[in-house]
């Protein structure tokens, strides 16, 4: 039974790139969640994707953007890089909006 | 160059020790936590869930108790051993949140063998 998968493990970009992180839900699960999380800290809520459809936003830029494919897996978008959104990207999936979340390894973006 | 971040409660502990890790949670109207665990370099691995009408579940090993008075969490860990070392995260969410969760600040266990 495969986990999340996540895509790339690592990406340096310099400021004002746009980067693109991709995520493959636990096998039978239908939602994903992004998370980021700066070093030290716990993950940040990004959003929520569910039925192709954004269902819920943190208290991000409208540089994130994603995208839910037909086959559940997903894309986090962000524009404009800056160098505060070095994070680790964390993809987490679940069996519709309310089940219990399973994380994917991340991947690390280095911004410079 | 040097990196900057939050300093993490620590928690160390001598292998074979029981462990207890502690969480205050936000928001009064959660009805659903979670602990995580992650270890350096991966992401958060799924330990245990209690929803807000028990008060106490058990796991492999761990236990996690919930004072929804106080809006307290907390894991025990049992006979703690060297590959429980790691940061604990708890999360929250409730029903109207649609599955978003609220992570704590982190506890970081380490177990001296």
């Amino acid at each position: 039974d495969a986990g999340v998968t996540q895509s790339p493990t690592h990406l340096i970009k310099t400021r004002g790139q746009q980067v693109t992180l991709r995520c493959s839900p636990k096998s039978g699960h239908d939602t994903v969640s992004w998370y980021q999380q700066a070093l030290g800290q716990g993950p940040q809520f990004i959003f929520q994707y569910y039925e192709e459809e954004e269902r819920q936003r943190g208290n991000f830029p409208d540089r994130f953007s994603g995208h839910q494919f037909p086959n559940y897996s997903s894309e986090l978008n962000v524009n404009a890089l800056l160098l505060g959104d070095s994070a680790l990207y964390l993809c987490a999936s679940s069996l519709d909006l309310q089940e219990t979340q399973y994380f994917g390894p991340g991947t690390r973006l280095l911004v410079l | 160059g040097e990196s900057v971040g939050l300093h993490l409660p620590t928690l160390s502990v001598q292998e074979g020790d029981n462990s207890i890790i502690n969480c205050a949670y936000s928001n009064s109207a959660s009805d659903y936590f979670i602990w995580y665990k992650q270890e350096s370099g991966k992401g958060p691995q799924f330990i245990i869930d209690i929803r807000s009408n028990m008060d106490k579940r058990q796991g492999q090993r761990v236990t996690v108790l919930l004072n929804k008075t106080v809006k307290h969490l907390s894991l025990q860990i049992a006979a703690t051993q060297p590959g429980d070392s790691a940061v604990y995260f708890c999360a929250e969410t409730f029903y109207n949140q649609g599955g978003k969760l609220i992570f704590g600040q982190g506890t970081e266990l380490s177990v001296k063998p």
